[in-house]
């Protein structure tokens, strides 16, 4: 089977930074993705990685460990604005296509 | 760019009646569609992924009889829910990607479906 685990939810202020870790067990891994979701929209692409290391856009980052299964996106200069459900994705290819399995999903609280 | 549209945002149905849930990509063409379902405070689930002009590939638990999806052209895809209940009462999100093997998906705004 397969699955990724994240925290359910992170707390931060405003202005710092945070790590919403990732660690995941699947067959036939190609890549991890990170989503960004606010309530009762569509979910946002922010960063993939394919290959080990540090992936960096602006004030995200992203990291893989493929050797650990672990991975983690890092939010830089918090604002208020970033609260929001962030999922990581582990990207399969199939005889179908691609496949994304989505992670249980980390619930991000910015305060002041 | 990249910008895929669902149609209806909203939809309150009967018990019973069949809902049709539409996904355009609006600027580019999508080769393969993907639905998800996602119950509150919950993940994505994928429930089916779809290429144009071929029979949708379901995910294993996922009634292929109830959840009718046709992908008639490259830039539509639909998600018809038949016989609908209550426990059929989600938010429904569709993915574009842009070419086959491209790790992007594209999201479209999601359809809340009730079921009194």
């Amino acid at each position: 089977g397969q699955s990724l685990e994240q925290p359910s939810e992170v707390t931060a202020v405003e202005g710092a930074i945070v790590q919403i870790n990732c660690t995941y067990q699947t067959s036939g891994f190609y890549g991890l993705s990170w989503y960004q979701q606010h309530d009762g929209g569509a979910p946002t692409f922010l960063s993939y990685n394919a290959l080990d290391g540090l992936e960096e856009t602006g004030r995200f980052s992203s990291f893989l460990s493929r050797s650990d299964s672990y991975g983690y996106l890092l939010l830089q200069e918090l604002q208020m604005k970033d609260s929001a459900s962030y999922f990581c994705a582990v990207r399969k290819v199939t005889g179908g296509g691609n496949k994304l399995t989505f992670g249980t999903g980390t619930q991000l609280k910015v305060e002041l | 760019g990249a910008v895929v549209s669902q149609h209806p945002s909203r939809v309150i149905c009967k018990s019973g009646t069949s809902v049709k849930i539409e996904c355009r990509s609006l600027d580019f063409q999508a080769t393969t569609m993907f639905w998800y379902r996602q119950f509150p405070k919950q993940s994505l689930m994928l429930m089916a992924t779809s290429n144009e002009g071929s029979k949708a590939t379901y995910e294993q638990g996922v009634e292929k009889d109830k959840f009718l999806i046709n992908h008639a052209s490259l830039t539509l895809s639909t998600l018809t829910v038949t016989s609908a209940h209550p426990e059929d009462s989600s938010f429904y999100i569709c993915s574009a990607s842009p070419r086959t093997g491209a790790y992007e998906q594209y999201f479209g705004p999601g359809t809340r479906l009730t079921v009194t």
